[in-house]
């Protein structure tokens, strides 16, 4: 019965691959968040989705790219992976979209890359 | 952007001692939250807490949000609550949560 989930928890390729990460909620939840957290524990949100459409897009390289199928799910591809996209990245999911509203946010337990 | 200020950086502390960490924010916030990653990576919801004061057990937080800080109090520590506090806002208006540096708690036997 976890609330947020991502797979793999670990994932270590080389340079120059592509890799995916999944995430996946049941908390009913309408908006979800890619995070990549540093070697220095500093958290940064790079992409936000609210039922399906791209909300937040931060300046992050093209080579990453959001995937939101449905509300409840989540994935991140990395194309031509760089040794200093080795982090580990969080999704996470809350209610409802900003401006006001209660907006609680609940993770998922990591996805640690390295990149060789 | 906002900036978020946690402090102090770092705490070392003797088991049953009693600590208050700080977070600060340059514009004002609609969200608030305050989390604790453990030693194994986890990112643990402690408080949501956008104004006034909530308890759970020996946590407790306050957001004096028309001053722009929240505090979290942590009493009689125990070694498990060693690992990194963050405090995180979201700006009225905006849709993304920014988090402070955080505050990297080791709690002594």
């Amino acid at each position: 019965d976890t609330a947020v989930s991502q797979t793999p928890k670990y994932l270590v390729t080389q340079m120059g691959n592509d890799k995916s990460i999944k995430c996946e909620q049941n908390l009913g939840h309408d908006t979800m968040y890619w995070y990549k957290q540093d070697s220095k524990k500093f958290l940064k949100i790079m992409f936000s989705y609210n039922n399906k459409e791209l909300i937040i897009n931060e300046t992050v390289p093209n080579r990453f790219s959001p995937k939101s199928p449905d509300k409840a799910h989540l994935n991140l591809h990395i194309n031509s992976l760089e040794l200093g996209d080795s982090a580990v990245y969080f999704c996470a999911s809350s209610p409802k979209r900003g401006l006001g509203i209660y907006n609680e946010q609940f993770f998922g337990p990591g996805t640690r890359l390295t990149v060789l | 952007g906002i900036q978020v200020e946690q402090s102090p950086p770092d705490l070392i502390l003797q088991e049953g001692a009693n600590s208050t960490l700080r977070c600060n924010f340059s514009d004002s916030v609609n969200n608030l939250q305050w989390f604790h990653q453990n030693p194994w990576g986890q990112l643990i919801n402690l408080f949501y807490i956008p104004s006034g004061t909530k308890q759970n057990g020996r946590l407790s937080a306050t957001t004096v949000a028309t001053e722009r800080y929240s505090l979290l109090y942590i009493s009689s520590s125990q070694t498990t609550d060693s690992g990194v506090y963050f405090c995180a806002v979201m700006r009225s208006g905006t849709y993304k949560y920014i988090f402070g540096t955080g505050t990297r708690l080791k709690v002594l036997a």
